[in-house]
């Protein structure tokens, strides 16, 4: 994805309640992908990743689905937590390129 | 052990200054960059080293001098900031970059303020 405005989307939930976090990618040669959770003040953190080869994987409470034909990734939490609560970013790898091209990022708010 | 560390935390400077950023890990990682963050925005590359040679430098002004003395260290110098470069400056590093991509781990970054 390309970063565009000042506005970060928010998502908010529920606790408890499954989150559901979108992105959308541009180029077709990109064959890596990643899923970074950012906290206020911290540096992003690593959650999961997922390779052009695959259309879903799982973590723990996490899961990845990248659609190619429509290039599109997703993030899916289960039973969010009020420690969820954070900025969420995708990235994604074009072959042979060095550069991981950063979404714009999804404000999740989780509500007690 | 998947951590990146960065010092200082909080650097404030003025125009005149001139400081630098350290940054280490010992995962064994090859791969280390230097990015700036801006707020609600995300990370946007700077540098890419690899096997601790300058591999990408994406136009950034030459006030910002990156530095990798060893493949755990990476430093950034900086000398006559503007305002406008303050920011959140990332370090990251991976264990390779290009066509065998592995995850990218990123440090906690130092909040930069130039006066």
């Amino acid at each position: 994805g390309e970063s565009v405005g000042l506005h970060l989307p928010t998502l908010s939930v529920q606790e408890g309640d499954n989150s559901i976090i979108n992105c959308a990618y541009s180029n077709s040669a990109s064959d890596y992908f990643i899923w970074y959770k950012q906290e206020s003040g911290k540096g992003p953190q690593f959650i999961i990743d997922i390779r052009s080869n695959m259309d879903k994987r799982q973590g723990q409470r996490v899961t990845v689905l990248l659609n190619k034909t429509v290039k599109h990734l997703s993030l899916q939490i289960a039973a969010t937590q009020p420690g969820d609560s954070a900025v969420y970013f995708c990235a994604d790898l074009p072959s042979g390129t060095y550069k991981y091209i950063f979404g714009t990022g999804t404000r999740l708010k989780v509500l007690a | 052990d998947t951590e990146v560390t960065q010092t200082p935390k909080h650097l404030v400077m003025g125009m005149t200054n001139k400081k630098s950023l350290k940054c280490e890990q010992h995962m064994g990682h090859r791969a280390m960059y230097w990015y700036k963050q801006k707020a609600k925005k995300p990370p946007e590359l700077m540098f890419v080293y690899s096997y601790e040679k300058l591999s990408i430098n994406e136009s950034v002004p030459s006030r910002f001098s990156p530095e990798c003395p060893n493949s755990s260290l990476l430093n950034l110098h900086l000398h006559a900031l503007q305002p406008e470069d303050s920011a959140l400056y990332l370090c990251a590093s991976s264990r390779s970059y290009g066509q065998d991509a592995y995850e990218q781990y990123f440090g906690p970054g130092t909040r930069l303020t130039v006066t």
